[in-house]
């Protein structure tokens, strides 16, 4: 349960404000993902990091900007978010993108 | 690109009975499927997964069959008990094209003791 820690477990932030999420992975992984998930929709894969490249951005706005600075860690800057970006955002780890992904526990955001 | 369909999207079964959740998908190609379980207000975890070598891998109460043919797959579980309510998301994985997940749209579980 805790291979990966997500922080903060929710957040309340306004369409004006820059906030970063932050997903940290302890099993020696070298693939991390953000997923955003909504009521009622699947999964959304958002981006994709191989051993600390991005190798997928599933056409995601620019107002959500991210970073990793090394293979355990990843960031997601938000900024000038819209109210419908309002979700469960997950992070998850693999060991590389061919093998099974494990969950952080997710931050959800609202967007006043 | 993959397009993964889930049916059904809420399933009510009683204690004891069985529960099939189908998926279908669209990219022949794919050949990894796993599947996840996500409680109410918790993270997905996965419970099984098949590969397209296989037709069918069972664990416990709960298998998954693949028909590559016909590009679906299915979760099995039998003997259901109220800790199995929860929403199940199956998803598929093309090798050409990173080994990416692409999910289905989930099935809510409710178990009835």
């Amino acid at each position: 349960e805790t291979g990966v820690t997500q922080t903060p477990r929710h957040l309340v932030m306004g369409m004006t404000n820059k906030k970063s999420l932050k997903c940290e992975q302890h099993l020696g992984h070298n693939a991390m993902y953000w997923y955003k998930q909504s009521a009622k929709k699947p999964l959304e894969l958002m981006f994709v990091y191989n051993f600390k490249e991005q190798t997928e951005n599933n056409s995601v706005p620019s107002r959500f900007s991210p970073e990793c600075p090394n293979s355990s860690h990843l960031f997601l800057h938000l900024h000038t978010l819209q109210p419908e970006d309002s979700a469960l955002y997950l992070c998850a780890s693999s060991q590389d993108q061919r093998y099974e992904q494990y969950f952080g526990p997710g931050t959800r955001l609202t967007v006043t | 690109g993959e397009n993964v369909e889930q049916h059904p999207s809420t399933l009510s079964v009683q204690e004891g009975d069985s529960a099939v959740i189908k998926c279908t998908y669209s990219d022949s190609a794919s050949n990894y499927f796993p599947w996840y379980k996500q409680e109410l207000g918790k993270r997905p975890q996965l419970i099984i997964d098949i590969r397209s070598n296989v037709g069918e891998k069972k664990d416990q109460r709960i298998a998954v069959t693949l028909n590559k043919t016909a590009k679906h797959f299915s979760l099995h579980i039998t003997e259901t008990q109220p800790e199995d309510s929860a929403v199940y998301f199956c998803a598929a994985s093309n090798p050409n094209q990173g080994g990416k997940l692409i999910f289905g749209q989930g099935t809510e579980l409710s178990v009835k003791p």
